[in-house]
């Protein structure tokens, strides 16, 4: 158990669908990072926020939004859904230290929300 | 962009085997590399890592090299067991980590007992 945690586990929706997924970092990480899975493109780096606020952006949709709460929980919204955007979505957590020389910050992954659009 | 290119991309191996599994980045800012193995349906887990200021580093049967010259690092398995099958994934990022991870496409292993 890495200590983050994911709801939901599975979801099953229609195209042109919302979901929210929601994710909660391990204690005392700061930093949460959205990746997404598909057979065809691996694993894609989404979103990273940090003590709140948006630090980085990947190839995220414009369909696709985040945010990190003051409790610093986050939700990923997916909106409009097509069939292409089912895949497993995991988040990752991490400490986010200024990773100075022999600093290491070790993004650690919950179980993933599997997401299937029929 | 930046780019992690793995190979190869299916491995078998009989137990008891070594495996080696290669990684080239093309972001010269990278200074981390982190190894995971992911099993179906799981999430990814680290096994080993490695920061760009050290060259090899070694975990009991699990060992990563770093050549940063040649931005490359590979990933070596000795005394394969049956539960080392998974998929590997080798990533790079920039900040020790605290950025965004680029992943390699992945390696099957299968270890065959």
């Amino acid at each position: 158990d890495s200590g983050v945690t994911q709801t939901p586990k599975h979801l099953i929706t229609a195209t042109g669908q919302r979901v929210t997924l929601r994710c909660s970092p391990r204690s005392g990480d700061l930093s949460v990072y959205w990746y997404q899975q598909s057979l065809d493109q691996g694993l894609q780096f989404l979103i990273q926020y940090y003590n709140g606020e948006e630090r980085a952006k990947g190839n995220i949709l414009e369909r696709f939004s985040a945010q990190q709460f003051p409790d610093l929980h986050s939700e990923l919204n997916l909106s409009s859904l097509e069939l292409g955007d089912s895949a497993l979505y995991f988040c990752a957590s991490s400490v986010a230290r200024s990773g100075g020389l022999g600093v290491t910050d070790t993004q650690y992954f919950g179980p993933g929300t599997r997401l299937t659009v029929l | 962009g930046e780019n992690v290119e793995q190979h190869p991309s299916t491995l078998s191996v009989q137990e008891g085997d070594s495996a080696v599994i290669k990684c080239t980045y093309s972001d010269s800012a990278s200074n981390y590399f982190p190894w995971y193995k992911q099993e179906l349906g799981k999430r990814p887990q680290l096994i080993i890592d490695i920061r760009s200021n050290v060259g090899e580093k070694k975990d009991q049967r699990i060992a990563v090299t770093l050549n940063k010259t040649a931005k490359h690092f590979s990933l070596h398995i000795t005394e394969t067991q049956p539960e080392d099958s998974a998929v590997y994934f080798c990533a790079a990022s920039r900040w020790g980590g605290s950025e965004k991870l680029v992943f390699g496409k992945g390696t099957k292993l299968t270890v065959n007992p």
